[in-house]
């Protein structure tokens, strides 16, 4: 399967832990989106990266949401000490360029429950 | 700010009947318009798109969506629903021009039930 790579798939964490969630892009993908998908609501842009850049943060929480995406290896999105209104469907997407006519892979979603 | 509008959040349908969910979309410029399914437990995947040309988009699995510029309406449609077209739908919008980074704006979805 050469599609977008998400994992864990489900994830589990204590209020006040932090949380990790990869995302391997299709190969030859150099461009990365995250969005997070609340219960009952639909995806909302969080950020898009590119390689070593973080070219659009404006959906990102102020505060305790970081991400990254390494000249080798996969994007993290990280969530420092999470509550429970970080319980959600994270989903990651990766084209070949940005805003291209063919639109997006997206991978199947990490689900984080804090407990 | 742009912002998409799913008017139905649920429908429930018996197998054989049609399908038209609504979309409208709110944004100035020209826009691309995008439908996704998500099969439960499933990533998203595309439907159809509309980038330019013909208004009337045909896509995967007997579906298709009329653009409607007057209305900024983007509806899907499909003439008669199986089983397993239970899902979650969600249309989308991005901006075209130089400063689209490629970023989609997501209406609020639709959950469709189907009956057998």
């Amino acid at each position: 399967n050469a599609g977008v790579m998400q994992n864990p798939r489900h994830l589990v964490r204590r209020r006040g832990q932090e949380a990790r969630l990869r995302c391997s892009p299709v190969k030859g993908h150099s461009h990365v989106y995250w969005y997070r998908q609340l219960p009952e609501e639909g995806l909302k842009f969080m950020v898009y990266l590119q390689k070593e850049n973080i070219i659009d943060e404006s959906g990102m929480p102020k505060e305790r949401f970081s991400a990254e995406f390494p000249k080798e290896g996969p994007s993290i999105l990280r969530i420092q000490q999470v509550v429970r209104g970080d319980s959600a469907a994270y989903f990651c997407a990766s084209s070949y360029r940005p805003g291209e006519s063919y639109g997006y892979t997206f991978g199947s979603g990490t689900r984080l429950t804090v407990v | 700010a742009q912002s998409v509008s799913q008017h139905n959040h649920h429908v429930i349908l018996s197998e054989a009947a049609s399908l038209e969910l609504g979309c409208n979309y709110s944004y100035g410029g020209t826009v691309n318009l995008f439908w996704y399914v998500q099969y439960p437990g499933q990533h998203l995947q595309l439907l159809l798109k509309y980038f330019s040309g013909d208004p009337l988009v045909k896509g995967i699995k007997g579906f298709e969506a009329e653009f409607i510029k007057s209305k900024f309406s983007f509806n899907l449609r499909k003439p008669s629903v199986q089983w397993s077209d239970t899902a979650e739908y969600f249309c989308a919008v991005n901006a075209q021009g130089s400063g689209n980074t490629g970023k989609l704006i997501f209406g609020q979805g639709t959950t469709l039930q189907v009956k057998p």
